[in-house]
């Protein structure tokens, strides 16, 4: 039950575009297409961003993207506006329960 | 509307117990797995366990299997993390999560906060 591999922080200017990396094993990311995205702003409970990989709950907006590649999935913002300001976290099904990345700060400068 | 809150966080010494309550609305309890993700100060999620539908699966992460129990009850709605043992390493805002039923959370409690110290 390792914790998946996050930088732990990224940063980019309004309007630019953002990718977020978490590095898994083929025990989780690797092996199923249940990677989640959570972003959480301080004092807030995690909030749902992206779930199997790649899909959008209702609410949530298009610029946010999600895809994988071998043991590494990924969450790419576009268009960066002020309120994505927050942590990321990525989240993997790891065969018994889920196992969670470090988490990401975003500056959005 | 789906809420979770989440109940029972105090200051405890070390080698103390306690139990965490988190109370669900809004949504058929007894259909969906759940669980308690924990987060230190300044730090991140960890995952700490989870219970099936009827109770009958139990799983729990390395760091607090042995010493946490987690149970729920279906005609009350409630979930519940009987932690014993404890350490300074469980001070943690503990959540409780309602699982969509593929391993991803839509829905959490706005935590309870857990200190252990002397």
């Amino acid at each position: 039950q390792s914790a998946l591999t996050q930088p732990a922080s990224v940063s980019g200017s309004p309007g630019q575009s953002i990718t977020i990396s978490c590095t898994g094993t083929s025990s989780d990311v690797g092996s199923y297409n249940l990677v989640s995205w959570y972003q959480q702003h301080p004092g807030k409970a995690p909030k749902l961003m992206i779930y199997e990989g790649s899909k959008r709950p209702s609410g949530v907006s298009n610029r946010f993207s999600g895809s994988k590649s071998g043991n590494t999935a990924s969450l790419t913002i576009s268009g960066l506006q002020a309120e994505d300001e927050a942590d990321y976290y990525c989240c993997s099904y790891a065969g018994v329960g889920v196992v969670f990345g470090g988490g990401t700060k975003l500056t959005v400068l | 509307e789906v809420q979770l809150v989440e109940s029972g966080g105090v200051v405890v010494q070390p080698g103390g117990s306690l139990r965490l309550s988190c109370a669900a609305s809004g949504f058929t309890f007894d259909d969906y797995t759940m669980h308690w993700v924990r987060q230190a100060p300044g730090k991140g999620l960890e995952w700490v366990s989870l219970i099936s539908w009827d109770g009958g699966s139990t799983y729990y992460a390395d760091s607090v299997k042995g010493r946490f129990t987690i149970s729920r009850d279906n005609s009350k709605n409630s979930l519940y993390l009987q932690m014993n043992s404890l350490r300074t390493e469980d001070t943690a805002l503990y959540y409780c999560a309602k699982d969509t039923g593929e391993w991803y959370f839509q829905h959490w409690g706005q935590g309870t906060l857990v200190t252990v110290s002397s």
